[in-house]
């Protein structure tokens, strides 16, 4: 079982819609929870980060944590086709050795 | 400022050159990182510095040597590489490495192909 699971997709809805990119992860002393978005030929930029459990509204993102169930995701609201990019998850232990752990990657297509 | 500058943004080399890839943060981070990402894979982490120092080294080959002169740059290396290690190398910085995880910043990366 990988540490950080994501579905690689590739995912693809219509402009304006909802997109849905779900994470799980198996250390449950894991405490911190990122998603990274990737354009193509591009390094991953941080788009949200998320320590608690429920929902963290950033614009048109909302990442929302399920510690009990290992689970975290990030929702697009109003997708746009300039949203079209990998997702990275990535989880943190929080300890001082504090590097996070990345799963493979979501690959998002909006269309027009 | 909240970048990350890395160079060069591409490199060609030889399996016998030596070249060095360089990292410039200028936001107060004392966590420095290397990844490397091949394509449609995620960065795969290589060399953790933390306050100057090397903390986690994953197990990298001798040909890659890295090097931290001070808290805000961060040198990569290489020597006698093999075609296998072309790829795109991440340089990124967080804040430190401590408590609730780091944010990581990444520059644009280094797109290096061995011949």
């Amino acid at each position: 079982q990988k540490e950080v699971e994501q579905n690689s997709g590739p995912l693809s809805v219509p402009e304006g819609a909802i997109a849905s990119l779900n994470c799980t992860y198996s250390d449950r002393v894991s405490q911190s929870f990122f998603w990274y978005r990737q354009y193509s030929g591009k390094s991953p930029e941080l788009i949200m980060s998320i320590y608690s459990n429920g929902d963290k509204e950033d614009g048109r993102f909302t990442a929302q944590l399920n510690k009990a169930s290992q689970y975290v995701s990030l929702l697009i609201r109003d997708s746009q086709p300039s949203d079209s990019a990998t997702y990275l998850c990535a989880v943190g232990k929080g300890t001082n050795a504090g590097k996070s752990t990345f799963g493979d990657g979501t690959t998002l297509t909006v269309k027009p | 400022d909240t970048e990350v500058t890395q160079t060069p943004k591409h490199l060609v080399m030889g399996m016998t050159n030596k070249k060095s890839l360089k990292c410039e943060q200028h936001m107060g981070h004392r966590a420095m990182y290397w990844y490397k990402q091949k394509a449609k894979k995620p960065p795969e982490l290589m060399f953790v510095y933390s306050y100057e120092k090397l903390s986690i080294n994953e197990s990298v080959p001798s040909r890659f040597s890295p090097e931290c002169p001070n808290s805000s740059l961060l040198n990569l290396h290489l020597h006698a590489l093999q075609p296998e290690d072309s790829a795109l190398y991440l340089c990124a910085s967080s804040y430190d490495q401590t408590g609730r995880g780091e944010k990581l910043f990444f520059g644009s990366g280094t797109q290096l192909s061995v011949l």
